[in-house]
């Protein structure tokens, strides 16, 4: 069964510590690797989408990045308001997008 | 401008209801979805409608029913509701062609 794993499952971090969320799949049928934000009461909110290895795509303080086995979600600088869950989602060859459990971020002032 | 959008936002219910959720969206995407997001807030896909014809149904109780009366809309009835339904329910679309998803607000339902 395909399967997302993703790592930690809740990081503290205080504003301005750097870090990064790991994301890793099972590797057949990868049409894509997609990562979200949700905060508390909302619905996923789109991040980045990443093809195929080496991709890398960068949006304010958040980088992603991709491998052949795992995604990474490097956070630079964080604030308070980057708290929420960090969400990877695979899409396989059978166009069902697969959820990991999340990563709780909460970044302390 | 809303994208996605859900109604209702919380639905509080007794056991045994017939309950339906709505979902419209204005983005102009062919292919709609509704997933789950149990209490450990893991997201899990239920159906999947294009173009109005379902393409994705996943291992869900046949109380759960999908309508999609056109491209924009997708509805959910779920009739004889249980404890284990209460969970929040989030709609999504896309583009044919294009991969990403984009997911509407939720609706929180509740059986007591």
């Amino acid at each position: 069964e395909d399967q997302v794993t993703q790592s930690p499952e809740a990081l503290r971090l205080q504003e301005g510590e750097s870090s990064s969320l790991n994301c890793s799949y099972t590797v057949s049928g990868l049409r894509g690797l997609f990562w979200y934000r949700q905060d508390p009461g909302k619905g996923p909110e789109f991040l980045f989408t990443l093809y195929s290895a080496g991709e890398e795509k960068e949006k304010e303080r958040l980088k992603a990045t991709l491998t052949k086995k795992e995604s990474f979600l490097h956070i630079t600088a964080p604030k308070p308001e980057d708290s929420a869950t960090y969400l990877c989602a695979v899409l396989y060859s059978n166009y069902k997008l697969t959820f990991g459990k999340g990563t709780l971020l909460t970044v302390n002032p | 401008d809303t994208a996605v959008s859900q109604t209702p936002k919380y639905l509080v219910t007794q056991m045994g209801n017939d309950k339906s959720i709505k979902c419209e969206q204005n983005l102009g995407h062919d292919t709609m979805y509704w997933y789950k997001q149990d209490s450990k807030k893991f997201l899990k896909i239920m159906f999947s409608y294009n173009n109005k014809e379902l393409i994705i149904n996943e291992t869900v109780p046949n109380r759960f029913s999908p309508k999609s009366p056109d491209k924009a809309h997708l509805n959910l009835h779920i009739n004889s509701l249980e404890l284990g339904d209460s969970a929040v329910y989030f709609c999504a679309s896309r583009l044919v062609g294009e991969e990403t998803q984009y997911f509407g607000p939720g609706t929180r339902l509740l059986v007591l």
